[in-house]
């Protein structure tokens, strides 16, 4: 069974700090996401990657940024975090068929 | 431009009544994948039904059912003999060239005993 890991469930930090939110597959697969689920928005979609190195911004990159130095791990950065970014974040890895949800990082920015 | 729309933000069923989940979508493309997935409350997302856009047969799974109305850029998701443990947030989503998915808002579902 395809796993989909991420190094917090719940996460509390204060304005202005930096924020890594990581995520681990253990399926080999070359493409994952980061999305932000928020009531009545659903999920939106912050970056992706298709292969190592390589990222794209989806629909709401602002005050985000990726890194993927290794296919198995795809990390979310907040640089300098604000209670707008008060979330859950959602982080995927994909088949060419279908995608497998990590169990999400419930953060707030105090 | 890619939207996946969800009419009802919230519904309720009986429990082993059949409920009907809404869901339109709107793209240029041809060919595509459409996908419900279910997230339990404090649970992980983990997929429903999946349907591929080229086929006219509607995809089932045990007690879930899709209407796939291709023309109309429809896929609703029918529940039938609802259980408790379908109590959940459901989410449309359809994805394009095996990368982006594009999600609809989601349909809170509360099954009553």
């Amino acid at each position: 069974d395809v796993k989909v890991t991420q190094s917090s469930r719940y996460l509390v930090k204060r304005t202005g700090e930096k924020v890594f939110l990581e995520c681990v597959q253990d399926m080999d697969h070359e493409n994952m996401f980061w999305y932000r689920q928020d009531p009545g928005l659903g999920l939106r979609l912050i970056y992706f990657s298709y292969d190592v190195k390589m990222k794209e911004k989806g629909d709401i990159p602002e005050g985000y940024s990726v890194s993927r130095e290794k296919k198995e791990r795809f990390s979310l950065i907040l640089e300098s975090a604000s209670t707008n970014q008060t979330s859950m974040y959602l982080c995927a890895s994909s088949s060419q068929r279908r995608e497998f949800f990590g169990p999400g990082t419930r953060l707030t920015v105090l | 431009a890619q939207t996946v729309t969800q009419s009802q933000p919230e519904m309720s069923v009986q429990e082993a009544e059949t409920v009907t989940l809404s869901c339109t979508y709107d793209t240029s493309e041809n060919n595509y994948y459409l996908f419900w997935y279910k997230q339990p409350p404090s649970r992980q997302m983990i997929l429903v039904i999946r349907q591929e856009a080229y086929k006219q047969q509607n995809a089932t799974e045990n007690r879930f059912s899709v209407n796939f109305q291709k023309a109309a850029k429809s896929f609703s998701l029918k529940i039938s003999d609802s259980q408790l443990g379908d109590t959940a947030m459901y989410f449309c989503a359809f994805r394009v060239n095996f990368n982006k998915f594009y999600f609809g808002s989601g349909t809170k579902l509360n099954v009553k005993p």
